[in-house]
């Protein structure tokens, strides 16, 4: 069992506050990282793909790194929105599987 | 532009009824993929299929089947429907379906399945 973990499991920031959360992955195996926004009452929303460690990924004010050594990737967003409430989830794939597996996520709240 | 298409959006059931769950895929997105979502829970994969083959299995219950048609439509079929069966069901779909791979999914809105 593939054991994919995000922290925290819930934020609550400020508008105009810039916060970073984690997703920790095994080390062993990895093909690909992927990182997911979600928003109440819609679906899952594709943020980044990455595959080599030391990837660094950016759109608009979200960006995201990925350590594969050391099994974990950090989403940051700068200058948080209230658009910007959502769950970001990330999502851990294997070179050996054809599916991903998800963390529980991490719920963000960004208030006025 | 089309997106991944679920019907329908909300579903409910019996216990030890049946239910049927419909994705339509992104035009030219050859695999589909079914998630199961509880109440607070993370999103567990289900079954998986690439040009109309199941490609992957995962903790899907022997009362679930599946299937990709010619024109790359999936539907998840439940029997025996327990309480706990309650739960989002989200369908995505992705190109040369080898995901974990680098190829992102887009997901379908969801079913959201009630068992009375």
């Amino acid at each position: 069992i593939l054991n994919v973990e995000q922290s925290p499991q819930s934020l609550h920031v400020q508008e105009g506050d810039s916060t970073n959360f984690t997703c920790s992955f095994p080390s062993s195996n990895f093909y690909a990282l992927h990182w997911y926004r979600w928003e109440t009452a819609k679906s899952p929303e594709a943020l980044f793909v990455m595959t080599l460690n030391g990837d660094e990924k950016k759109k608009g004010r979200i960006s995201a790194t990925l350590n594969t050594k050391e099994g974990y990737s950090y989403l940051y967003i700068k200058g948080s929105q209230p658009e910007d409430s959502a769950t970001y989830l990330c999502a851990f794939g294997t070179g050996t599987a054809s599916k991903l597996t998800f963390g529980t996520g991490t719920r963000l709240q960004v208030t006025l | 532009a089309a997106g991944v298409i679920q019907s329908p959006r909300h579903l409910i059931k019996e216990k030890r009824e049946t239910a049927t769950l419909k994705c339509y895929p992104i035009p030219r997105h050859d695999t589909v993929y079914w998630y199961q979502q509880g109440p607070g829970q993370d999103p567990q994969f289900l079954i998986s299929f690439y040009e109309k083959m199941q490609s992957d299995k995962g903790s899907i219950p022997d009362r679930f089947s599946a299937q990709q048609f010619s024109d790359y439509h999936s539907e998840l079929t439940m029997s025996s429907l327990e309480l706990g069966d309650s739960a989002l069901y989200f369908c995505a779909s992705s190109l040369e379906g080898i995901t974990g791979k680098g190829e992102k999914l887009f997901f379908g809105s969801g079913t959201q399945l009630s068992v009375l």
